[in-house]
């Protein structure tokens, strides 16, 4: 099944520490994004990369650094520069012949 | 980036059809119009898109007005899997997204 994954559902940070998050996908889709969703909100754009090592700063990037050495990955590092990382993190690519975005199951990083 | 108005919330209930509207006053030619909904604790999924036409899929339709500064998504016979967080989105190609809070659908049984 063609789809995105991302892992691991729950992640614990503690104070100072770095944590990365997985998204890979299998859709063949160039562009791919993260976005991050506190409770009751919307969804607000941290990075996004159009195509293999490129990639754009979203809103809120501060604190955040991403890679895009394969066309199939897009970790998300949340730094200790970050503050309030406490938030669901959602991965997603974006299928140009079906014009529409898909979505991963979402991270759920809670600091300790 | 054009921004889209939806209600915060709505009800409705079982087996009745859903209008869910949205206003885009500021839509530029080449935006589509996109729906996605959101269940707790779950990436969002899409649910339909248009440019100037109506459309119908198997999961609802999408009424859009005739000068596109509007559009209303309508779930003909709602579930209780219906209930969800709904987001209307315009986007031109493989950008960047703005959500906004979007509608919370509630549907009594």
């Amino acid at each position: 099944d063609g789809g995105i994954t991302q892992s691991p559902k729950y992640l614990f940070r503690k104070e100072g520490q770095n944590v990365t998050l997985s998204c890979e996908q299998n859709l063949n889709h160039d562009a791919m994004y993260w976005y991050r969703q506190d409770p009751g909100q919307g969804l607000r754009l941290i990075y996004y990369s159009q195509i293999v090592n490129d990639f754009q700063k979203g809103d809120i990037a501060e604190g955040y650094s991403v890679s895009r050495e394969k066309k199939e990955s897009f970790p998300l590092t949340v730094t200790s520069a970050q503050k309030n990382p406490t938030a669901f993190y959602l991965c997603a690519s974006w299928g140009a012949a079906q014009e529409t975005q898909y979505f991963g199951p979402g991270t759920r990083l809670l600091v300790l | 980036d054009a921004k889209t108005t939806q209600p915060n919330s709505m009800e409705s209930n079982e087996e009745e059809p859903v209008h869910l509207p949205c206003n885009h006053s500021t839509i530029s030619g080449t935006d589509y119009i996109h729906w996605y909904r959101q269940l707790p604790s779950q990436g969002p999924e899409y649910v339909i898109h248009g440019l100037t036409s109506n459309v119908n899929n198997r999961m609802a339709s999408l009424a859009i007005a005739e000068d596109r500064k509007s559009s209303t998504l309508i779930l003909h016979r709602a579930t209780l899997r219906d209930a969800a967080v709904y987001y209307c989105i315009l986007i031109q190609g493989a950008q960047k997204l703005v959500f906004g809070q979007g509608t919370r659908l509630t549907i009594n049984p």
